[in-house]
């Protein structure tokens, strides 16, 4: 079955410092999501992706999809405390079905 | 629009015991997903469902773990007998159609400790 994978498992920065998460799929992908999870908390949709090549941002988020739309990946520029959390990135199995990835976990030192 | 909500928040029992979770999706959603949560295995998909029918339910676990949706805004997930590999935290998310579709929304959760 289809597989989606992120690197890096874990990154720990200094506040103020950028942030990248790469997720990667074994299947071209009709469209990637993106979640973060607050810690104790549950995930909440960031964005959708549908286009080969699609640059979406959110304020200091950048989210990307690939060319093959195969990978993507979420930057974040100066990163704050508010940020800490587990980024999910999730893509279709088939029908509405998402494959979460196993989440990037960004903490942010003071 | 109260979100999508679970119960219980937290339920602690012992092994052996049957345990039933309880989602309400948010109206106007036809698709309803269980995801259990645990360190080692991330988030995994149990059961999805769309127009109450149940469409995939490769994740559940085993034959102890069923899954209902008795109507359009509310499902159940009851493990019976309960194990102690069974404690997670259990995620409800309901989403759209049409227009709607694509976005996932996650209840609070229900964290299971199975002693």
């Amino acid at each position: 079955g289809q597989q989606v994978m992120q690197i890096p498992q874990y990154q720990h920065v200094q506040e103020g410092e950028d942030f990248t998460t790469y997720c990667n799929s074994s299947t071209t992908l009709s469209n990637i999501q993106w979640y973060k999870q607050r810690p104790g908390g549950h995930p909440v949709f960031l964005i959708q992706l549908v286009k080969s090549g699609e640059v979406k941002k959110q304020k200091r988020l950048t989210f990307q999809f690939g060319e093959a739309k195969k990978n993507s990946s979420l930057h974040i520029t100066a990163t704050q405390t508010t940020d800490v959390g587990t980024y999910f990135c999730a893509g279709p199995n088939y029908g509405q079905n998402f494959v979460f990835g196993p989440g990037t976990r960004l903490s942010v030192l003071p | 629009d109260a979100g999508v909500i679970q119960s219980p928040r937290h339920e602690v029992t012992e092994m052996g015991q049957e345990v039933t979770l309880r989602c309400k999706l948010i109206s106007g959603h036809n698709s309803l997903f269980w995801y259990r949560q645990t360190m080692m295995r991330g988030l995994e998909l149990l059961i999805y469902f769309n127009n109450n029918v149940p469409i995939d339910d490769s994740g559940m676990p085993e034959d102890r773990f069923s899954a209902k949706m008795p109507n359009a805004s509310f499902s159940t997930l009851k493990i019976q007998p309960s194990e102690p590999r069974d404690s997670a935290v259990y995620f409800c998310a309901s989403g759209g159609s049409g227009v709607l579709a694509g976005e996932l929304f996650f209840g609070e959760g229900s964290r299971l400790t199975v002693l």
